[in-house]
């Protein structure tokens, strides 16, 4: 139980154009989703809170505009990275908590590898 | 100062060895600690909790020190499938926010 699925696993678009990574958790509800960024030999860094239903809650340093999340159901987030730049290519990775789980329990998706060119 | 600070490595172990890493966190009110394992491009996976009592689970121990805010972990018999990625985290005061650190590389040779 608890997986959580990302898609895609990967992408490659030019410069300037919108990437959107979907954060799916298949076999619980997650009222609560959470948006990572890990770039080569660094620590992830959390960008965003996603809370199902509510505006998301952004880490300083993270412009809302420019990753825009939307949290439209329990099992559903989504990061749209807008006009991405080269410097914006890195791994992202959500974790959604499970609403009936334990609070400091987190499940990782898989990941998305992205190479703005 | 960093949330979460490890030696990044690498370790490069025989096959058998036993290697320990270390971490340090700098919220004394933090509330959780944890071990996660991350492969080369894959997201990381839980390994083990940490509590003060220290936590075993086979060859690998896990041990928190809050009065120093420490954690360790501790790899016995090292084996080639142990070579990764191995992250320190700790989670916030209120539960919500988990800080990684930026991970020990173990690479354990034949």
């Amino acid at each position: 139980g608890a997986v959580v699925s990302q898609h895609p696993s990967w992408v490659i678009c030019k410069s300037g154009t919108s990437v959107k990574i979907e954060c799916r958790s298949l076999d619980f509800q997650a009222t609560t989703m959470f948006w990572y960024r890990q770039f080569p030999k660094q620590s992830l860094m959390l960008m965003a809170t996603s809370n199902e239903g509510s505006k998301a809650t952004y880490e300083q340093g993270v412009e809302k505009d420019k990753f825009l999340i939307n949290h439209a159901s329990l099992t559903l987030s989504t990061l749209t990275v807008t006009s991405a730049h080269p410097e914006d290519s890195s791994f992202y990775i959500c974790s959604a908590r499970d609403r009936s789980g334990r609070v400091n329990e987190q499940f990782f998706g898989p990941g998305t590898r992205l190479t703005v060119l | 100062r960093k949330e979460v600070e490890q030696d990044p490595g690498p370790f490069n172990v025989p096959e058998g060895a036993t290697v320990a890493f270390n971490c340090t966190y700098s919220n004394s009110a933090s509330q959780s600690f944890f071990w996660y394992r991350q492969d080369c491009r894959k997201e990381p996976k839980l390994l083990m909790s940490v509590y003060s009592s220290g936590n075993e689970d086979g060859r690998f121990t896990a041990q928190l020190n809050r009065a120093s805010q420490y954690i360790s972990l501790l790899i016995r018999d090292s084996k080639l499938s142990d070579s990764a990625t191995y992250l320190c985290v700790v989670i916030g005061y209120n539960f919500n926010k988990f800080y990684f650190g930026s991970g020990t590389k173990l690479n354990v040779k034949p």
